[in-house]
């Protein structure tokens, strides 16, 4: 089956750095990803809809400038927390549709990040 | 605008019981009905899926799902529950199996011996 991998799986930056997190389909191709993310006890919450080789689509109220996301390729989407800070501590999940296989799409593990 | 409500937030239910998780959705055309898991600290593992057809759906680990329209629900069900079922089960709905998911809050099933 299609898979999709997150790097780091888990991350632990101070407050104030950055932190990148990558979201590849490994077998598959992936015109648009979703970056989710997910709060301790809460359900996930969609933060944004990254498109390849254009700008991502970002939910109302995530800060596009704090949460920059590229999607380089067919195969990786990556996710930057610029100047984290505590409040930014949470499971970032990403997910992938597929080209083909009717538009299915497929979760990553997620990484849990968590700034001091 | 799609709206996914999970009414149970946790539910205990004993090895071997049966098990029916609540969804209800808020739809304006046909949805597309998700069910997930999610063990602690991990990533979300799909049990099922509704497009359209059969309104009853097998999934993955014995999970089963019904789609009643005029309830605007997709429960899940499972006729013998196993300790490793306890987990975080969250219902999602998207306008189609490509788009983004909204997601429910999630109901915690608990498992005792």
């Amino acid at each position: 089956g299609a898979v999709v991998s997150q790097h780091p799986s888990r991350v632990i930056c101070k407050s104030g750095t950055s932190v990148k997190i990558e979201c590849r389909s490994l077998d598959f191709q992936a015109t648009t990803m979703f970056w989710y993310r997910q709060f301790p006890k809460q359900s996930l919450m969609l933060m944004a809809t990254s498109n390849e080789g254009s700008k991502a689509t970002y939910e109302q109220g995530v800060e596009k400038d704090k949460f920059l996301i590229n999607h380089a390729s067919l195969t990786l989407s990556t996710l930057t927390v610029t100047s984290a800070h505590p409040e930014d501590s949470s499971f970032y999940i990403c997910s992938a549709r597929a080209l083909a296989v009717a538009y299915e799409q497929y979760f990553g593990p997620g990484t849990r990040l968590t700034v001091t | 605008a799609q709206s996914v409500t999970q009414p149970d937030i946790h539910i205990t239910v004993s090895e071997g019981a049966s098990l029916e998780l609540r969804c209800n959705y808020s739809y304006g055309a046909t949805p597309y009905l998700f069910w997930y898991v999610q063990s602690p600290g991990q990533g979300l593992q799909l049990l099922l899926k509704y497009f359209s057809g059969d309104t009853l759906v097998q999934g993955i680990k014995g999970f089963e799902a019904e789609f009643k329209r005029s309830q605007s629900s997709f429960n899940l069900r499972k006729p013998s529950v196993h300790w490793s079922d306890a987990a975080e089960y969250f219902c999602a709905v998207g306008a189609n199996s490509g788009y983004a998911l909204n997601f429910g809050k999630g109901t915690s099933l608990l498992v005792t011996p």
